[in-house]
């Protein structure tokens, strides 16, 4: 069993819709990162988060340290969001695990 | 924001021969480096740990003789292949932690993607 597990695999939306992608995980962990995948294999680090909820854009993630759960919404989806969304969470030290990922396309 | 350099951004090479990938922070000094693999449609695996001025820390299953990890400045990391194999092909990321940066943490590279035939 995967320590970090993302849902769903795949996603498909319309532009405009409100996308939510969770994650969930079992080890104790000191924060959780969202992460994005451009086609072309380049990461960028969305958000970090140890608690409650952070905000940037159209991008909200929230995270409940007790039932060991994140989602990561994206508001007013447009066709550019379209990526591999990952979730990784770090551990002791800088030790991460990270999740199979979320691949999201958004039709216009 | 921080920026992790990360070249080549893709490279074709033959088997036997040595691949070597830089990884550099731009705006910020990095004591420690990461290193990921990506296999297709799998997830990020920790390759190693990259210190400045010491010896990698490398994960279990991943040979050190073969991925040669130099940590010589503060800005620079380099991960080479050595006698690269075909199941070598993978797509290759470093990340590093600008301790200045509190929103978002982690600075990936942007990847290199080899591929050894």
């Amino acid at each position: 069993k995967n320590e970090v597990e993302q849902s769903p695999q795949n996603l498909t939306a319309q532009e405009g819709e409100f996308i939510t992608i969770n994650c969930s995980y079992s080890v104790g962990i000191s924060a959780l990162h969202w992460l994005q995948q451009h086609p072309g294999g380049g990461i960028v680090s969305l958000f970090m988060l140890s608690s409650g909820k952070k905000k940037h854009g159209r991008l909200i993630a929230t995270i409940n340290i007790q039932e060991k759960h994140s989602s990561l919404h994206i508001t007013a989806s447009h066709p550019r969001d379209s990526a591999v969304y990952i979730c990784a969470v770090r551990v002791a030290g800088n030790q991460f695990y990270f999740g199979t990922g979320t691949s999201l396309t958004v039709i216009p | 924001g921080a920026v992790v350099s990360q070249h080549p951004s893709w490279v074709i090479c033959k088997s036997g021969t040595s691949v070597k990938i830089e990884c550099r922070s731009l705006d910020f000094q990095a004591t420690t480096m990461f290193w990921y693999r990506q296999f297709p449609k799998q997830s990020l695996m920790l390759m190693a740990t990259s210190n400045e001025g010491s010896k990698a820390t490398y994960e279990q299953g991943v040979e050190k003789d073969k991925f040669l990890i130099n940590h010589a400045s503060l800005t620079l990391s380099t991960l080479t292949v050595t006698s690269a194999h075909p199941e070598d092909s993978s797509f290759y990321i470093c990340s590093a932690r600008d301790w200045g940066q509190t929103s978002y943490g982690y600075t990936f590279g942007s990847g290199t993607r080899l591929t050894v035939v």
